[in-house]
């Protein structure tokens, strides 16, 4: 079964909005990642996120995390038609990890309409 | 540096056939990993690897085999393809630059078909 689970699972949004995906998942984590897939390619890591850390940002992303509810959020902000991706999210095994095992979640396929 | 790189990008097999996957990365990486994603989802774990010679299991291992004899290199095994193995195959690598934190890096993938 699948460690994490986006919401929403599309999104549709015009040109210059803001898009925010949602990600729950159920058990600890050291970290989330979120990763980018543009439709036929591999996945793009775009962030990481550490399970001390409550915000990170990098360029026109914004990334949150919340422990204690078990989620976290990836905002795009400005959104350009070249943002039209799937978008996952992905987290560790906790301290059970093997450091390379990734759960991902379903992922948001995000459209922005020019 | 070519990063990950995956053979072929294509293949169509009839059920029963076998073949293997090509998968190899030229950054050092100690850990490498095989996922499968079918329509519409997100990528399932195969198998992975922690360093050459050293393989497990992931969430979906069953009608696959991995080994690791080099660092570079970690071909998937279909040993008797069913058309339930139909997906897209995507081999990635990771290092580690602090205590449990993983970026990975994929290949293109490798889209199966399996009749």
């Amino acid at each position: 079964s699948q460690q994490g689970e986006e919401d929403p699972q599309a999104l549709s949004i015009q040109e210059g909005e803001n898009a925010t995906m949602n990600c729950s998942y159920k058990t600890s984590i050291n970290n989330l990642q979120w990763y980018r897939q543009n439709s036929g390619r591999g996945l793009v890591h775009l962030i990481l996120i550490r399970s001390n850390e409550r915000e990170k940002h990098s360029g026109r992303l914004r990334v949150t995390l919340d422990t204690s509810k078990k989620s976290s959020s990836l905002l795009i902000t400005a959104s350009r038609a070249a943002d039209t991706a799937s978008y996952f999210c992905a987290t560790d095994g906790g301290s059970n990890n093997a450091g390379n095992m990734l759960t991902f979640g379903g992922g948001t396929r995000l459209m922005v309409k020019p | 540096n070519a990063g990950v790189t995956q053979t072929p990008k294509f293949q169509v097999l009839k059920t029963g056939q076998s073949m293997t996957l090509q998968c190899a990365q030229d950054m050092n990486h100690e850990y490498m990993s095989w996922y499968r994603q079918d329509p519409g989802m997100g990528l399932r774990l195969i198998h992975y690897s922690v360093g050459a010679g050293i393989t497990d299991q992931g969430e979906v291992p069953n009608g696959y085999n991995v080994s690791r004899s080099t660092t570079e290199d970690f071909p998937l095994r279909l040993l008797s393809a069913a058309p339930s193995q139909t997906s897209v195959y995507f081999c990635a690598s990771s290092y580690s630059y602090s205590e449990l934190t993983y970026e990975q890096y994929f290949g293109p993938g490798t889209r199966l078909t399996v009749t």
